[in-house]
């Protein structure tokens, strides 16, 4: 059994790029959430995936838009990024939706914007 | 509007001690709340998940309470080692819907050798 596994590790950008992030699922997840963790902060959910489709946002502006795949994995895509996007970027699968409970985090990628 | 809230921000102590990290949320009609660990730059590993109808869990070294009357939870760890240095947050499902975690700031915890 995989664990989430994510890509890049560590990623630098300049202030009005375009990035995206990767993200796959633990084997026999079916759900893959984001959450954005800046410097001495906790993480801050920016949405869901479930069956392909979003299930659910956080407080994040649209150019922070996302994709899940048929097999689970998940790419996170951010527009026209800012110097205040810099963070950790964390993904986690679960089983189903409901199970927040269950989420498995993947290790991260860090986003340097500059 | 769910709020957690993560005292103190950051713990140093000698090897050996027992210590005592407080979280606290604003919602008390939560399913469920978890600790997880950091460590620098690194995911997050959960090392506690108490239900609801739990009043506490216990995991080798590490015992977590949870008062969902009062908004609070405890993370106890019992002889703390250098190992144990990492940052801890709590985390609850959001409120209205379990899709999302909430998170504290977490407490950065410094065991000294």
């Amino acid at each position: 059994e995989t664990g989430v596994t994510q890509s890049p590790t560590h990623l630098i950008k300049t202030r009005g790029q375009q990035v995206t992030l990767r993200c796959s699922s633990q084997s026999g997840h079916n759900t893959v959430s984001w959450y954005q963790q800046a410097l001495g902060q906790g993480p801050q959910f920016i949405f869901q995936y479930y069956r392909e489709e979003e299930n659910g946002r956080g407080n994040f502006p649209p150019r922070f838009s996302g994709l899940q795949f048929p097999n689970y994995s998940s790419e996170l895509n951010v527009n026209a990024l800012e110097l205040d996007d810099s963070a950790l970027y964390l993904c986690a699968s679960s089983p189903s939706p409901g199970r927040s409970y269950e989420q498995y985090f993947g290790p991260g990628t860090r986003l340097t914007v500059t | 509007k769910q709020e957690v809230t993560q005292i103190p921000a950051a713990l140093s102590v000698p090897e050996g001690e027992n210590l005592v990290l407080n979280c606290s949320f604003t919602d008390s009609a939560i399913y469920n709340l978890q600790w997880f660990r950091q460590d620098p730059g690194k995911g997050l590993t959960s090392l506690l998940l108490i239900q609801s109808s739990q009043r506490e869990q216990t995991s080798g070294r590490l015992n977590a309470s949870l008062d969902k009357s009062s908004g609070r939870s405890t993370l106890y760890i019992a002889a703390s080692q250098p190992g144990d240095s990492a940052t801890y947050l709590c985390a609850v499902p959001s409120q209205g819907g379990s899709e999302k975690l909430v998170f504290g700031k977490g407490t950065k915890l410094t065991v000294n050798p």
